[in-house]
């Protein structure tokens, strides 16, 4: 069955730093999502992505935050100056034409 | 603004009994609810999806209700496995049908005693 991919699994980094979180949606999908999940929490929407704009973000999806589909297969979360509560696990899921989302594994970010 | 309340306790039952999970939302009624299983560490995974014209719906050993006049949704395992072991996740779309909001309650752990 096809998959969402997301790399890095892990990613560790200091206060301030730039990320980028990477995903490869699902090739025949065309709506692309970010949600983010911090330990022992509910899985949290950011972001809602469709025809190379944002279709929707939620009040955590500041201007620290930006998304990108730089190519035909990539899907990016970039966070421009980390801080330590951006530590979580992000997971990108993408969708076709019916109502439901397919996950990948998550990238762990950890921020020091 | 719309809420999703789940039960964030755990939910112990023991092998071969019908686990029962309960969804509520607040609001305006969605025209579809979903159902999601995540194992630790793991994306959620899509089980069901029923709409608001439809009362109820099966897959294999499972099943979702879905009652607008008391906007609750009522996800049932039966004949529960260990295997069933996991954090089930109801969600809604909030975006008013553009599918471009879908969020999560916090989900309900249920522990499959052998």
């Amino acid at each position: 069955e096809p998959e969402v991919t997301q790399t890095p699994s892990h990613q560790v980094t200091q206060m301030g730093q730039e990320v980028i979180l990477r995903c490869v949606p699902i090739s025949n999908h065309l709506y692309f999502y970010w949600y983010r999940q911090i330990l022992g929490q509910k899985v949290e929407f950011l972001v809602s992505f469709y025809n190379n704009e944002i279709s929707e973000k939620s009040e955590i999806f500041d201007d620290q935050f930006s998304v990108e589909r730089p190519d035909g297969s990539n899907f990016t979360l970039k966070i421009r100056s980390t801080k330590l509560e951006d530590s979580a696990m992000y997971f990108c899921a993408s969708r076709g034409s019916n109502e439901k989302l397919f996950f990948g594994s998550g990238t762990q970010l950890s921020v020091l | 603004s719309q809420k999703i309340e789940q039960n964030s306790e755990a939910l112990n039952i023991q092998e071969g009994k019908t686990a029962t999970l309960t969804c509520n939302y607040t609001n305006y009624s969605p025209a579809y609810l979903q159902w999601y299983r995540q194992d630790p560490g793991r994306g959620p995974v899509f089980l069901l999806l029923i709409r608001e014209n439809e009362k109820e719906k099966r897959k294999e050993r499972l099943k979702v209700t879905f009652d607008t006049t008391l906007k609750q949704s009522l996800f049932h395992i039966t004949a529960s496995q260990p295997a069933d072991s996991a954090t089930y996740l109801c969600a809604l779309d909030m975006s008013g049908g553009g599918y471009q909001k879908v969020t999560f309650g916090i989900g309900t752990k249920l522990q499959v005693i052998p």
